[in-house]
């Protein structure tokens, strides 16, 4: 089974702060996502990384930043973290780009910026 | 760009059948997949469709007519535990082939 587990459930942090989340998946996939999911808004990508060292911008990559360093890890940079930032984020992995693959998901961490 | 419609809520009776609609405008059509995710949970993968025609397994069935541009999910022998929010999602051939989602249905199985 691939099991991608995210660094926290839940997160509380400040305005202002600089906020890391971390993923981490155990069956070598070569893709893995950043998304925010927000009432009434769905799934939105937030940054895509095909391989490592490799990243594109997703649908709204404003005012986040990724690393991927290690080919399990995928991790999500928030600069400055503001208020509108508080979110639901889900990390997902997929095996590769070329061929029909599912994406798998972490459980989610929720994240407030008071 | 890729647009993507589902009803935002449905409700139905345990027992009963359901059928959830998605619709999508977009070029480079490359397959559309449906996703079940409980409150407070991760997504999970239900079913992916490339070809036109009527995909089952087990209570879970999923349709998909290209030309058209539309997909359903049927859910038979509803049980309570099926109440969640269902994620459909299509995938475009080109560029990362990274799948685009569509904002959900929330449906609610009431005894």
């Amino acid at each position: 089974d691939v099991k991608v587990t995210q660094s926290s459930r839940y997160l509380v942090k400040r305005t202002g702060e600089k906020v890391f989340l971390e993923c981490v998946q155990d069956m070598d996939h070569e893709n893995m996502f950043w998304y925010r999911q927000d009432p009434g808004l769905g799934l939105r990508l937030i940054y895509f990384s095909y391989d490592v060292k490799m990243k594109e911008k997703g649908d709204i990559p404003e005012g986040y930043s990724v690393s991927r360093e290690k080919k399990e890890r995928f991790s999500l940079i928030l600069e400055s973290a503001s208020t509108n930032q508080t979110s639901m984020y889900l990390c997902a992995s997929r095996r590769n780009t070329w061929s029909y693959n599912e994406q798998f998901f972490g459980p989610g961490t929720r994240l407030t910026v008071l | 760009g890729q647009n993507i419609d589902q009803p935002t809520e449905m409700t139905a009776t345990e027992g009963a059948i359901v059928q959830i609609n998605c619709t999508y405008q977009t070029s480079g059509f490359n397959g559309l997949f449906w996703y079940q995710q409980h409150a407070g949970e991760a997504p999970t993968f239900l079913s992916y469709n490339v070809l036109d025609g009527l995909e089952e397994k087990g209570r879970f069935s999923s349709f998909l007519s290209r030309s058209k541009g539309y997909s359903y999910l049927l859910l038979k022998e509803l049980q309570m535990k099926d109440s969640a929010s269902y994620l459909c999602a299509v995938r475009v051939a080109g560029g990362s082939y990274i799948p685009t989602f569509g904002r959900g249905t929330s449906l609610i199985v009431h005894p």
